[in-house]
C-alpha cells in the first residue's frame, strides 16, 4: 500500500519568513496530493491540492510542487503569519481507486511574532 | 450549509463495549469516509461508503464496521473496544472531485 513520509515533524519560523514542508510517497499510482491544516482541537481543512498532471500550483501565499519522478511533493508558505501556526498534513491517493487518502504524520508549524 | 456534522462529540466507553458514531455529510455530497486519528498522528483511513456500499477499506479489523443510509448519512460501529481504539474519529464527505470535507470528529476514550 501507499506510504507517505513527512518532514520535518516540527518547524519554527519567525513571522515573515518562509516555511517548507516535504513529503515523499511510495505508490507510483498515486495521482492526487492534498495538504490539510489542522488547528488544535479542530477538523482538518484543505488548504491546497495538486494532481499528477501539474508540477506546481499556487494560491496567494501557499504553493505546492510535485516531482513525480522522485515521488515527492512540498508545501511552501511565504510571508508566514502567527495564524499560520497549526499542524499540517500531506496526503496521497490514487483517485482512480476512490479518494482513500494516506496521510503523513504531520508537521507542527509555529510562527513566532 | 451545515457542513459535515458528527455525533457525539465526546464519549467514554470501557473495554469490551461497543460504540456507534454518526455522520451527516455536507449537502450535495454522496460519499462518506471514516478516519481514525490517534493523538499526535495523521488520520488513518478506515473505510469509504458510496451508494450504501463499502467501496474501499483500510487496514482495520472486522471489529470496525459501517453503514450508509439512503440519505447518505453514515454510521461507524466498533465492537469489543480496546484501549488502543481511543482516538478522534473523523468523518469526511465528498462528491466526485475528491476534495474531502471533514467533520469536527468524535473523540472516543476507552478505559
Amino acid at each position: 500500500g501507499e506510504n507517505v513520509e513527512q518532514h520535518p515533524s516540527t518547524l519554527s519560523v519567525q513571522e515573515g519568513d518562509s516555511a517548507v514542508i516535504k513529503c515523499t510517497y511510495s505508490d507510483s499510482a498515486s495521482n492526487y496530493f492534498p495538504w490539510y491544516k489542522q488547528e488544535l482541537g479542530k477538523r482538518p481543512q484543505l488548504i491546497i491540492d495538486i494532481r499528477s498532471n501539474v508540477g506546481e500550483k499556487k494560491d496567494q501565499r501557499i504553493a505546492v510542487t510535485l516531482n513525480k519522478t522522485a515521488k515527492h511533493f512540498s508545501l511552501h508558505i511565504t510571508e508566514t503569519q502567527p495564524e499560520d501556526s497549526a499542524v499540517y498534513f500531506c496526503a496521497a491517493c490514487d483517485s482512480n481507486s476512490g479518494y482513500a487518502l494516506n496521510f503523513g504524520k504531520g508537521t507542527s508549524l509555529l510562527v513566532t511574532p | 450549509d451545515a457542513g459535515v456534522t458528527q455525533s457525539p462529540t465526546h464519549l467514554i466507553k470501557t473495554r469490551g463495549q461497543q460504540v456507534t458514531l454518526r455522520c451527516s455529510p455536507k449537502s450535495g455530497h454522496d460519499t462518506v469516509s471514516w478516519y481514525q486519528q490517534a493523538l499526535g498522528q495523521g488520520p488513518q483511513f478506515i473505510f469509504q461508503y458510496y451508494e450504501e456500499e463499502e467501496r474501499q477499506r483500510g487496514n482495520f479489523p472486522d471489529r470496525f464496521s459501517g453503514h450508509q443510509f439512503p440519505n447518505y448519512s453514515s454510521e461507524l460501529n466498533v465492537n469489543a473496544l480496546l484501549l488502543g481504539d481511543s482516538a478522534l474519529y473523523l468523518c469526511a464527505s465528498s462528491y466526485h472531485t475528491g476534495e474531502l470535507f471533514f467533520g469536527e470528529g468524535s473523540r472516543l476514550t476507552v478505559l
